[in-house]
């Protein structure tokens, strides 16, 4: 079973604040990276997945970026707002591109 | 396109009792899965299936069944149902070709055992 923790376990931040947070996983046989926003009462919506080191990707006002030789991936939300308010989740494939291993994540909620 | 359906939303069994839940979509996905989500620990992984009539074991399997008789149909059978399965579940899917695809889920079944 793969080892994949993410911190902090939560966030409180004023809306307009920028924000980011770690995911750290394995760095052996690599093959991707995904990040999931879930708000509460809905389920898990992809945000990225990652694929190669050095990876940046961004929606919107959200990024991350992916370090595959020292295992971690940093997710990063710009100007935060209500709506961002959410747990943020990464996950690592167990079996080739399938069998996500979920971390805890972290739990972002922003102050109006 | 309705992506993945999840029946029943709720539903409260008693211990030792059975049931199935239901997952379903329409996406044409081959990869489907079944999760469960409790307190304090992240999605962990029960089942699941790269294709119709192939199904296998993940993290937490004891207790439940599936089945994959169809590409878009993927039922999870509770045996016996026992507290320790309280927890909400979600199914999910993907394509199983290409790496740069995300999990589509289902908006989950909250199950109690009592």
């Amino acid at each position: 079973i793969l080892n994949v923790e993410q911190s902090p376990q939560s966030l409180h931040v004023q809306e307009g604040d920028s924000t980011n947070f770690t995911c750290s996983f394995p760095s052996s046989n690599f093959y991707a990276l995904h990040w999931y926003r879930w708000e509460t009462a809905k389920s898990p919506e992809a945000l990225f997945v990652m694929t190669l080191n050095g990876d940046e990707k961004k929606k919107g006002r959200i990024s991350a970026t992916l370090n595959t030789k020292e295992g971690y991936s940093y997710l990063y939300i710009k100007g935060s707002q209500p709506e961002d308010s959410a747990t943020y989740l990464c996950a690592f494939p167990q079996t080739g591109a399938n069998n996500l291993f979920f971390g805890t994540g972290t739990r972002l909620t922003v102050i109006p | 396109n309705a992506g993945v359906t999840q029946t029943p939303k709720f539903q409260v069994l008693k211990t030792g009792q059975s049931m199935t839940l239901q997952c379903a979509q329409d996406m044409n996905h081959e990869y489907m899965s079944w999760y469960r989500q409790d307190p304090g620990m992240g999605l962990r992984l029960i089942h699941y299936s790269v294709g119709a009539g192939i199904t296998d074991q993940g993290e937490v399997p004891n207790g439940y069944n599936v089945s994959r008789s169809t590409t878009e149909d993927f039922p999870l059978r509770l045996l016996s149902a026992a507290p320790s399965q309280t927890s909400v579940y979600f199914c999910a899917s993907r394509v199983t070709t290409g790496e740069n695809y995300g999990y589509t889920f289902g908006s989950g079944t909250r199950l109690t055992v009592v």
